[in-house]
């Protein structure tokens, strides 16, 4: 199975703030990795899927990067309603591995 | 308009049984890959079970040969069966309906999910 590690596992950042998460495959995984944002008693929200690609209705301040092993989640101004918990998700083969997230708390 | 509804949910003793459903509106279940994915109380997410427009499924290793991913076309319904539950499945438990991609594979809509709890 491929493993998915998660960096930081949590980081306290200021509205405005230029926030970065990095997901890392034990594998190579091509370009198959989603983001997903998890806000506290609710369903996980898709925003990026195949590493780079914004899922309809995602704020353009998200993006995503990478392919391989190592990929990125970048929130370039980040907004009050940004504070969540975020999880990565390799495609590439079932078992579809999440990463063990990061929290993304108020500063 | 997308909608997924879980139920079933509940308390259950360890060895026991339980079955999920997940009716879902504003598309058809049998045209779509279909997956269920858990998450312990305070842990993270864990995909679980999926399955394919086709028929085939795939199951994660933690629940294999205990749980079974189904479906009613007639009710446009997605079932989770759930047999020899252990204390390490009480999660609440999500269904999502999957889109593929020429990189990969996503969960896109997903429903509220439903709390399991294994305990005596």
């Amino acid at each position: 199975d491929i493993q998915m590690t998660q960096s930081p596992s949590s980081l306290s950042a200021s509205v405005g703030d230029r926030v970065t998460i990095t997901c890392r495959a034990s594998q190579s995984i091509s370009s198959y990795l989603n983001w997903y944002q998890q806000k506290p008693g609710k369903a996980p929200k898709l925003l990026i899927y195949a590493a780079s690609s914004l899922q309809s209705g995602v704020p353009p301040r998200f993006s995503g990067s990478g392919s391989g092993t190592d990929f990125t989640l970048t929130i370039s101004s980040l907004q009050p309603e940004d504070f969540a918990t975020y999880y990565c998700q390799e495609s590439y083969s079932t078992p579809f591995t999440f990463g063990p997230g990061t929290k993304v708390d108020i500063k | 308009e997308v909608q997924l509804v879980e139920s079933g949910g509940g308390l259950v003793q360890p060895g026991g049984s339980l079955r999920l459903s997940c009716a879902a509106s504003g598309f058809t279940v049998s045209s779509n890959y279909m997956s269920w994915v858990r998450q312990a109380p305070g842990k993270g997410l864990e995909w679980v079970l999926v399955l394919y427009s086709g028929g085939t499924t795939y199951d994660a290793d933690s629940v294999k040969g205990r749980f079974t991913i189904s479906r009613d076309n007639s009710k446009n319904t997605l079932y989770l069966q759930m047999n020899s539950l252990r204390p390490e499945d009480t999660a609440v438990y999500y269904c999502a309906r999957d889109r593929s991609h020429s990189s990969g594979y996503y969960h896109d809509d997903w429903g509220q999910g439903t709390l399991v709890t294994v305990s005596s």
